[in-house]
This record gives structure tokens, C-alpha cells and sequence, in this order.
């Protein structure tokens, strides 16, 4: 496909289970983004990967979350223990280069996460 | 530090009328602004950016933003609204220096009126 494609579009879990979100960015996108939106609210930062490292991990609310790009490439998203708070929809972007503020990033339809 | 005030979380407006989103920011930098349009069920969309150049930025599906760095401004206007314009919206800074990630507003939910 041709845009950022997420899976899975949406996801129920427990409270305190593991759960795993996919993104698979533009074909030779090199910088990849995650946020999350909560309801009413605008998408928050969460993560930035240039190519295969997390260059700016600095919205990550605590460690609970992790994320990877171990090629360069798709990324997963981790979330260890989840509580009810974690509810909500996680967007993925991806843009050619990510230096500098200018680039365009390109989104996907986001995963809606429910905590019940 | 930058951060983006939206004002108003709800505009409503006939068919055929102007639309006007306001967006106020805050940066240390020269700011490079955005607009992104959510419609339901699907990913944010870019409808214009600043990247200071011209101040009057021309988008998509007929949309402009003017910049305007003595009111720290960055409003959405579009002349005559269509009812498929009716979506949310989200206005972003990015600062210059950094790595493109973006600084987003609350939203403004966009409704048209027959």
C-alpha cells in the first residue's frame, strides 16, 4: 500500500495485560513517529525513530512504554501492564527524513486501544 | 518551549459561508506551522504548512492560513464552506531545529449547516 498502515485497527485488552501496536511506514520513509490521542484532546507525542534508533524518546509517559524499529523499518509499539488510562488511539507517521521542522509526516488511521 | 492554542473546540457554520479556525502558538524559535484535517474514521491529512516562506499559505480543497508573527497567528480560512468540509481539525507547530516532530492543538470540530 502505498500510505502508513496500522494494525490492528482496533484492540480491547485487560487491564494489566501486554499488548503489542504495528506500524509499517512508507516505503523509504527513514523517520517514523508515534503520538497518542486521547478523547477530545489533540495526538500527543510519544516517540521518534530515525532509521533504526529512538532519537527522541522523550513523551513516553513512563516505563511501561517501549518501542522499536529494529530494521529501519516497521515499528511496534510495547505497552507492559496496561492500565484503563492507557485508552486511547495511537497514531503512527512516517516522513522521508524527519530533519528539521518543516517535513511533512504522513499518518496512519491510527490503533484505538481500549483497557476494560 | 512551543505549544499551539486552538480557539473554540466547536465551530458551526452554514453551507456557503467563510470559515474561520483560529490557531495562536507559542515558540522560542521561528516556528513551522501546520493544519491537518481529521474526518471520521481515518488519519490526519496535512492541509497546508508555513515553513517561512510566503505568510499566506494556500492548501487544499480551497483552505489558506495567513502568518502573522506580531499576533503569533496562524488562522484557517476558507471563503465558502461545503458541508464535506465538515471534519476536526488540528493546528501544529514544529520547531525549526528539531526533528519534525509536531506540537498539536486540541482540535476544532468543524460542523456545516444545510
Amino acid at each position: 500500500g502505498a500510505g502508513v498502515s496500522q494494525t490492528p485497527s482496533n484492540k480491547v485488552t485487560e487491564k494489566g495485560k501486554y499488548v503489542e501496536l504495528r506500524c509499517d511506514p512508507i516505503s523509504g520513509h527513514t523517520a517514523l513517529y508515534w503520538y497518542r490521542q486521547s478523547l477530545g484532546q489533540g495526538p500527543e507525542f510519544l516517540i521518534y525513530f530515525q532509521g533504526t534508533g529512538a532519537a527522541d524518546d522523550s513523551g513516553l509517559p513512563n516505563d511501561r512504554f517501549f518501542a522499536v524499529r529494529p530494521e529501519g523499518s516497521v515499528s511496534t509499539l510495547k505497552i507492559q501492564r496496561t492500565e484503563r488510562g492507557d485508552s486511547a488511539v495511537y497514531l503512527c507517521a512516517s516522513s522521508p527524513s524527519g530533519v528539521g521542522g518543516g517535513t511533512e509526516a504522513f499518518f496512519g488511521q491510527g490503533t484505538r486501544l481500549t483497557v476494560v | 518551549a512551543q505549544s499551539v492554542t486552538q480557539l473554540g473546540s466547536h465551530v458551526s457554520v452554514s453551507e456557503g459561508a467563510l470559515v474561520l479556525l483560529r490557531c495562536n502558538y507559542s515558540s522560542s524559535v521561528p516556528p513551522y506551522l501546520f493544519w491537518y484535517v481529521q474526518y471520521p474514521n481515518q488519519g490526519l491529512q496535512l492541509l497546508l504548512k508555513y515553513t517561512s516562506a510566503a505568510t499566506l499559505v494556500k492548501g487544499i480543497n480551497g483552505f489558506e492560513a495567513e502568518f502573522k508573527k506580531s499576533e503569533t497567528s496562524f488562522h484557517l480560512t476558507k471563503p465558502s464552506a461545503h458541508m464535506s468540509d465538515a471534519a476536526e481539525y488540528f493546528c501544529a507547530v514544529s520547531a525549526s531545529s528539531n526533528t519534525g516532530k509536531l506540537i498539536f492543538g486540541q482540535g476544532t470540530t468543524l460542523q456545516v449547516k444545510p
